[in-house]
Parts: structure tokens; sequence; C-alpha cells
């Protein structure tokens, strides 16, 4: 298994230019997260999505759009991008929220930067 | 509102030596907790959560309500543990994400 991969790794953009961050879980999980990480911060989630066609803001949604069409892909949209995206991106899935078994996989990162 | 705190961002201590890794949060409810670790050139990935009350390549962590606290011990710290360790909240299907604490054991 891949477990969580994302593409594309670096990305330079100008400002006001949209792109699409691609998050792919082999693992059959139902719940998908977006996160982004600043310099010297912890992650702030951005989005989830509790299974295919349902998603929900998380703490720092302004600025992004996700779709969840199928239970293996979870895109993270950005429209306009604004220097203030820029940012270190994760894409995480995991199973159901029972507690005692409950652990989110992340990926690799993507490393954004919106001059 | 749900907060974590990570009051310290770097730690070192020499190896054999204890460590403790600090946090603390805000919740108003039944708090769900874990600790997450980044070694250097991998992935974040999860260490511990406080609901399994496991040990985990020698770590352990007590939830404290009273203090708001969940705070990762090592009796005896080995090289392998520096690294990244980021405590996390979870309510309803929320993420909080503590700034992390570097881990450095010193030879």
């Amino acid at each position: 298994n891949a477990g969580v991969t994302q593409t594309p790794k670096f990305r330079i953009l100008k400002i006001g230019q949209s792109m699409t961050l691609q998050c792919t879980q082999d693992m059959n999980h139902n719940y998908m997260y977006w996160y982004r990480q600043d310099p010297g911060m912890g992650l702030k989630l951005i989005y989830y999505s509790v299974g295919a066609g349902i998603t929900d803001k998380g703490e720092v949604p302004n600025g992004y759009n996700v779709s969840r069409s199928t239970t293996e892909d979870f895109p993270l949209r950005l429209e306009l991008a604004a220097p203030s995206q820029t940012s270190v991106y994760f894409c995480a899935s995991g199973r159901g929220m029972a507690h005692s078994s409950y652990e989110q996989y992340f990926g690799p990162g993507t490393r954004l930067t919106v001059t | 509102a749900q907060r974590v705190t990570q009051p310290e961002k770097l730690l070192s201590v020499f190896k054999g030596a204890p460590v403790e890794l600090k946090c603390n949060y805000s919740y108003s409810g039944s708090p769900e907790l874990f600790w997450y670790v980044q070694y250097s050139r991998q992935r974040l990935q999860l260490l511990l959560r406080h609901i399994s009350r496991e040990s985990i390549k020698g770590f352990t962590a007590d939830l404290n309500k009273g203090e708001t606290s969940f705070h990762l011990k090592k009796p005896f710290a080995q090289e392998e543990d520096s690294a990244m360790y980021y405590c996390a909240l979870m309510t309803g299907n929320q993420f909080y994400f503590g700034t992390g604490t570097s881990l450095t054991v010193i030879p």
C-alpha cells in the first residue's frame, strides 16, 4: 500500500493564480483531512470529509474549496492564491471515530509558495 | 474554543536522562488527546493516544483533567527519540494541534 500520496511536492504560484493539490489514499478510509502548517506553528485543519460526498469546514477554510467524489481522493482547490496561503499542506486519512482504534495517516506534504 | 499549548519549542536532554514534553489543553468537554511524532525526513505519525493508556517506545502520557495537561514522558531518553513532537486534541470531527516541541537527545 502506498498509504496517503500528495502531488505536487513543491509549487510556486503567482498571486491570483489557481491550483489544485491532489490527495489520494489506498487504505479505504472514510475520513480525510487537509491541514496547513505555517513556519513555527502547529497544523491547522482546513477541511475534512467523513465520506464520499460529505465535506465540512475546519478551523481555517477561507480561500479554499474541497470535494470528495470518491473514497480515495480528496483534492484541495485554491482559487485566487494569496501570499498568506504560503504554507506546507498535509493531507491525512483515517478510519471512523471509534476512539480506541482511531489514527490519522499523513501524507508527505506539499510546500506551496505564493509570490 | 479548543486550544492546545506546547510551551517548549526546543528541548535538549542527555541520553539516559528523563524527558518530559509538556502539553496543556483548553476544552470544556471530555478531551480525546494524542501525541504525534515526526522523525527527520519521515511523515507525521501517531505515537500514542490517551484512551489506549499504552506505552509506545517507552513513552507514556497521562491525562490530568484537573490541570488540563497531557504531558509526554520517558524515563531514559535515547538518541533515536530526537524528533518533533506534537500534541493534538480531537473534538467531534475536528483536530487541533499544538505548535510542537523539537526534542534533541545529546549522546
